[in-house]
């Protein structure tokens, strides 16, 4: 079963698109989420959410987390080419255990 | 910044040979870990290190292993490689097992 679920799985837009990924977990003690974009080859960091409710934004991306409904979004707006990736999210569970990782969302952005 | 780098981008093995893939990281990070991501299945975790010499098993650990003689290389090891191994291998390191940094990642494929 798993414990982190994104969705959509894969999505099309058209440049300039606003775009809502999501991402829901189940976990023991949740201590953070973290989004990481996936181009071509290593996953880079994006945000690290820690506390319900507080939006963490760079640039277009933006992401916040529901600890209470246990699951976070990540919005990208005015979507451009270069969005193109796999967005992975991933949760951090209690103590000394690896991040889980959902399968990821592959956005393709077209002109 | 933090570097991670896995020795090769793409291997070609035939089946039954012992494969090494190599990981390097520069920032004396005490943990470190080994995916392999494929389509559909997202980031699995083969096996992860919080010290020298120290492994664990992580979710799909069949037909693997590992070495970490020094702290700064972690090296997973397929004992005879199978066509069910051809998959991306992605190498990450953390400080707090929070935020990981990846590396680059490698293509193998075993035919």
């Amino acid at each position: 079963e798993d414990k982190v679920v994104q969705s959509p799985l894969s999505l099309v837009v058209h440049e300039g698109d606003t775009v809502t990924l999501n991402c829901s977990y189940e976990v023991t003690n949740f201590r953070s989420l973290l989004w990481y974009k996936q181009e071509k080859k290593a996953p880079t960091f994006l945000f690290m959410l820690t506390s319900s409710g507080i939006e963490k934004k760079s640039g277009r991306l933006s992401s916040i987390l529901d600890k209470k409904e246990l699951f976070s979004i990540l919005n990208i707006t005015a979507t451009q080419t270069g969005d193109s990736a796999v967005y992975l999210c991933a949760v951090h569970d209690s103590g000394n255990t690896p991040l889980v990782f959902g399968k990821g969302t592959r956005l393709s952005v077209i002109a | 910044d933090v570097k991670v780098t896995q020795s090769s981008r793409y291997l070609v093995k035939r089946t039954g040979e012992k494969v090494f893939l190599e990981c390097v990281q520069d920032m004396d990070h005490e943990n470190m870990f080994w995916y392999r991501q494929d389509p559909g299945l997202g980031l699995r975790l083969i096996y992860f290190s919080y010290d020298v010499k120290m492994k664990e098993k992580g979710d799909i650990p069949e037909g693997y292993s590992v070495s970490r003689e020094k702290k700064e290389r972690f090296s997973l090891i397929l004992e005879s490689a199978s066509t069910n191994q051809t998959s991306m291998y992605l190498c990450a390191s953390s400080l707090n097992l929070a935020g990981y940094t990846f590396g680059s990642g490698t293509r193998l494929t075993v035919v």
